[in-house]
């Protein structure tokens, strides 16, 4: 069965630069989010989407951005990178409403060096 | 969002042990998962609880939600070593982010 789609697995940024991660959810899901995990803590929630909007907010920095697109693929763009960005990024995805199961991806490793 | 108390934190064990974990909350979620994670992967969905009391077994692992619908736990019988990884419960109230616990790390000796 098809999974969550992560791309890139690996990205190494520079302190400043920007970075762009994507994420192509399950077929038919309608709803993305978006965790970042570092060393040894738990995901933690940074922003998520149903049908294209906004359906919730986390912890997300304002260097950070996302969207779902028309065909439901999301992307998180972050902008004037810290060392503190160097994280496991999750994308998750799931339909919307009652009884519902989320499904991760493998993530991506961000490096900001 | 809301965090979840997981416990206990770490399991060291034999083959053939069975383990058990739980997770707390102060607010009560409409489903309850539990994930498995190994180092370096995304989570990967064990169970999926959707009604207080419900009890679910998925091979040698059973997982119930909690009849205040605060808390689950998970039960793996028979424990072998490639039960191995970090067990995460999450609450989800429908359209919301998943809210973790902080993680239970299995280590498994044969």
């Amino acid at each position: 069965a098809a999974g969550v789609i992560q791309s890139p697995r690996h990205l190494i940024k520079e302190k400043r630069e920007t970075a762009t991660l994507k994420c192509y959810p399950i077929p038919r899901h309608d709803t993305v989010y978006w965790y970042q995990q570092g060393p040894g803590q738990d995901p933690q929630f940074l922003i998520s989407f149903y049908e294209k909007m906004q359906s919730d907010k986390g912890s997300i920095p304002d260097r950070f951005s996302a969207q779902q697109f028309s065909d439901y693929h999301s992307e998180l763009n972050m902008s004037s990178l810290e060392l503190g960005d160097s994280a496991l990024y999750f994308c998750a995805s799931s339909l919307y409403g009652f009884n519902t199961e989320a499904f991760f991806g493998q993530g991506t490793r961000l490096t900001v060096v | 969002g809301q965090q979840l108390n997981q416990s206990p934190q770490s399991m060291f064990i034999q083959e053939g042990e069975d383990v058990s974990m739980n997770c707390t909350s102060s607010s009560i979620f409409n489903t309850w998962l539990w994930y498995k994670q190994e180092p370096g992967e995304g989570p990967v969905l064990l169970i999926a609880l959707y009604k207080a009391g419900e009890l679910t077994s998925n091979g040698r692992l059973t997982a119930q939600f909690g009849i205040t619908r605060k808390d689950s736990f998970l039960n793996i019988s028979a424990s072998i070593p490639s039960d191995v990884g970090i067990y995460f419960c999450a609450g989800q109230n429908s359209g919301y982010a998943l809210n973790f616990g902080k993680g239970t790390s299995l280590l498994v000796t044969p």
